[in-house]
């Protein structure tokens, strides 16, 4: 099975902070692991992908996120928050065997300035 | 590239009626996806198409709904006798499969919204 868990339902930061979005997940096999936004009343999209290539992922807009085997985590991040980065991420996972991604319930990020 | 395109954006409708949606995928993608997500929920799958054939079908999938794929292009998703419990985001996404491995990139659609009162 697998499954993930995103620690925090809402994360508030000033703009310039450091932006850490908590990402766990579950699975008997390697995953593969995505980081999607989500801006309010619009689809995901993509932010970063790990594919078992180089453990830490840059992404668009400066974030990046670290896959660790040994926590079972994949958190984001980026050095400073942007108030544009105002959004709903989530994080999903997807393991051979199966055809889907599995999404956390997401993390909304707010941005004060 | 135009990207993955949804529609309608928006749908009211009343309790027993059925309703339609449609997703149009990025041209050379031969998987397309259906997910369902609801207010403060992450997305959650409902079923998938690999060219014209429907290959998984989540528990989630009830009788009353059904999807189709005709020539593997488009896809389209009916409820029929909706009821107030399937308003939602109905989300789409699709990608491009390259020897089934596990580690393409689904692309998503705007969303379609649906209310049922």
């Amino acid at each position: 099975a697998q499954s993930v868990t995103q620690l925090g339902s809402h994360v508030s930061v000033s703009e310039g902070a450091l932006v850490l979005l908590r990402c766990n997940y579950s699975s008997s096999v390697p995953p593969y692991l995505f980081w999607y936004v989500q801006y309010p009343n619009q689809g995901l999209q993509l932010l970063l992908k790990y594919t078992s290539a180089a453990t830490l992922v840059k992404g668009i807009n400066g974030f990046e996120a670290e896959f660790k085997k040994s926590e079972t985590s994949f958190h984001l991040t980026k050095p400073s928050a942007h108030m544009s980065d105002a959004a709903e991420y989530f994080c999903a996972v997807r393991t051979s065997g199966y055809s889907t991604l599995t999404f956390g319930k997401g993390t909304m990020l707010l941005v004060s300035p | 590239d135009t990207g993955v395109s949804q529609d309608p954006r928006h749908k009211i409708t009343k309790r027993g009626q059925n309703v339609t949606f449609r997703c149009d995928p990025i041209s050379e993608h031969n998987r397309l996806y259906w997910y369902r997500q609801t207010l403060g929920q992450g997305p959650e799958f409902l079923t998938y198409f690999q060219n014209e054939a429907q290959l998984e079908k989540s528990r989630l999938l009830s009788d009353r709904f059904s999807a189709e794929r005709p020539k593997g292009s488009f896809s389209t998703l009916e409820i029929q006798r909706t009821e107030q419990g399937d308003s939602a985001m109905y989300l789409c996404a699709s990608s491009l499969s390259d020897s089934g491995r596990s580690s393409d990139t689904q692309y998503f659609g705007p969303g379609t919204r649906l209310t049922v009162l």
